[in-house]
């Protein structure tokens, strides 16, 4: 079964210490994403990548930090300086990089992980 | 910069036809998407409109869009409870890469 996953569904951390969320996906997909949702709001985007070893930063890229080794995983670590990091996290894939038509647009969605730091 | 709005809810009763709005500022889009998000989970495509189009129909689903506006919107016909969710609307950005612009969500509840 192809699909986007994301582990753990809730994590608990206390306040100061760093979490990396994982993302992985079997779709051959390109490009990859980072969500935040928070509660009764859109989804912000943290981070993208579209290449291996390359990615860019999305509207709120601070206190988070990711990376892009291998083409099905891209973990974001939320930091300590992340002054908000409770939310529900939402990592997203789309086959076509770079590509043109429809699908090049279209995001898959892992099932999230929600953090609670407290 | 690109914004996209949708009001925050919407009530129906079961069978009735829910109609959720949706509108955008980025004239250059290409394709407007709209997902659903049931709780606690991640978000699915339902369908998407080329920005050519006027409509797009599928099932229950009918598309519009009215490029002159920038509006778009998302009928449901025959409301069903399994339907209660939230809606997001997308627009494909405008710029280099394959970035989706998204709103804030519309929840959708159905009444029995």
């Amino acid at each position: 079964d192809g699909g986007i996953t994301q582990s753990p569904k809730y994590l608990f951390r206390k306040e100061g210490q760093n979490v990396t969320l994982s993302c992985e996906q079997n779709l051959n997909h390109d490009a990859m994403y980072w969500y935040r949702q928070d509660p009764g709001q859109g989804l912000r985007l943290i981070y993208y990548s579209q290449i291996v070893n390359d990615f860019q930063k999305g509207d709120i890229a601070e206190g988070y930090s990711v990376s892009r080794e291998k083409k099905e995983s891209f973990p974001l670590t939320v930091t300590s300086a992340q002054k908000n990091p409770t939310a529900f996290y939402l990592c997203a894939s789309s086959p076509y990089g770079l590509a043109g038509g429809p699908l090049r647009y279209e995001q898959y969605f892992g099932p999230g992980t929600r953090l609670t730091v407290t | 910069g690109e914004d996209v709005e949708q009001s925050l809810f919407l009530s129906v009763r079961e069978g009735d036809s829910s109609v959720i709005n949706c509108t955008y500022t980025d004239s250059s889009s290409t394709y407007l998407y709209w997902y659903k998000q049931e709780p606690g989970a991640g978000l699915q495509l339902l369908t998407y409109i080329f920005s050519n189009m006027d409509m797009k129909q599928d099932q229950r689903l009918t598309v519009l869009l009215n490029k002159k506006d920038k509006h778009l919107s998302l009928r449901i016909a025959d409301t069903q409870t399994g339907d209660s969710a939230i809606y997001f609307c997308a627009e494909s950005m405008g710029n280099a890469g394959n970035m989706l612009t998204f709103g804030g969500g519309t929840r959708l509840m159905v009444k029995p």
